[in-house]
């Protein structure tokens, strides 16, 4: 089975451009939820979105954003980009959003570098 | 405030010995979830373990062990005979409503 899928692996942009990352979400599976990891650093919640629907929201600008589509894939975007937003981004997904399983299952993520 | 804290930045132990990353957390909740994640250099987060509040028993899954200690509010892991193969970076993690708060992780060095 297919875990969860994220593209672009790498990618590089620079400054003030804009970027959309992919992923879809294991079979089945309902919620995404995107993090942010920062070189050195533990993951940062972004987002999470459940049924389309955004869920919940961690503390970045409002250059960032994402939505979920009908068939759970969902896409973040970065707009603007600033050096510091040079990382990698990790998709999650996971039956609801209450993780009643337990488990948020991560995809590889895209990393992004920022020039 | 709800936090995760693991002092140990990196590690290095010789393989088949044992070791432990520590984990603390701060939480005001009575009811928590507690996880384990693996970060290989592939980038991908492995879940290894989830423990709630409620269940202090200690967990053995083969050569991995956690202690929890809701008095100390501590979750160590304990690698036993070591390999490798468990060189990554290794996170600790709570729970809070819908997301997850990680620590900064412990770099996991095992040296042949």
């Amino acid at each position: 089975d297919a875990g969860v899928t994220q593209s672009p692996t790498h990618l590089i942009k620079t400054r003030g451009q804009h970027v959309t990352l992919r992923c879809s979400p294991i079979s089945g599976h309902k919620s995404v939820s995107w993090y942010q990891q920062v070189l050195g650093q533990g993951p940062q919640f972004i987002f999470q979105y459940y049924e389309k629907e955004e869920r919940g929201r961690g503390n970045f600008p409002d250059r960032f954003s994402a939505r979920q589509f009908p068939n759970y894939s969902s896409e973040l975007n970065v707009n603007a980009l600033l050096l510091g937003d040079s990382a990698l981004y990790l998709c999650a997904s996971s039956l609801d959003p209450g993780m009643s399983t337990g488990e948020l299952f991560f995809g590889e993520g895209s990393r992004l570098t920022v020039l | 405030a709800q936090k995760v804290t693991q002092a140990q930045t990196e590690i290095s132990v010789v393989e088949k010995e044992d070791v432990t990353l520590d984990c603390v957390y701060e939480t005001r909740d009575t009811t928590y979830y507690l996880f384990w994640y693996k970060q290989p250099p592939s980038g991908e987060l492995v879940f290894l373990i989830r423990r709630n509040s409620f269940d202090e028993q200690n967990e053995i899954s083969g050569r991995y062990s956690w202690n929890f200690q809701k008095s100390t509010s501590s979750f160590n892991f304990t690698i036993t005979a070591s390999q490798v193969v468990d060189s990554a970076v290794y996170f600790c993690a709570l729970r809070r409503d819908d997301k997850i708060i990680f620590g900064k992780g412990t770099r996991l060095h095992i040296l042949p």
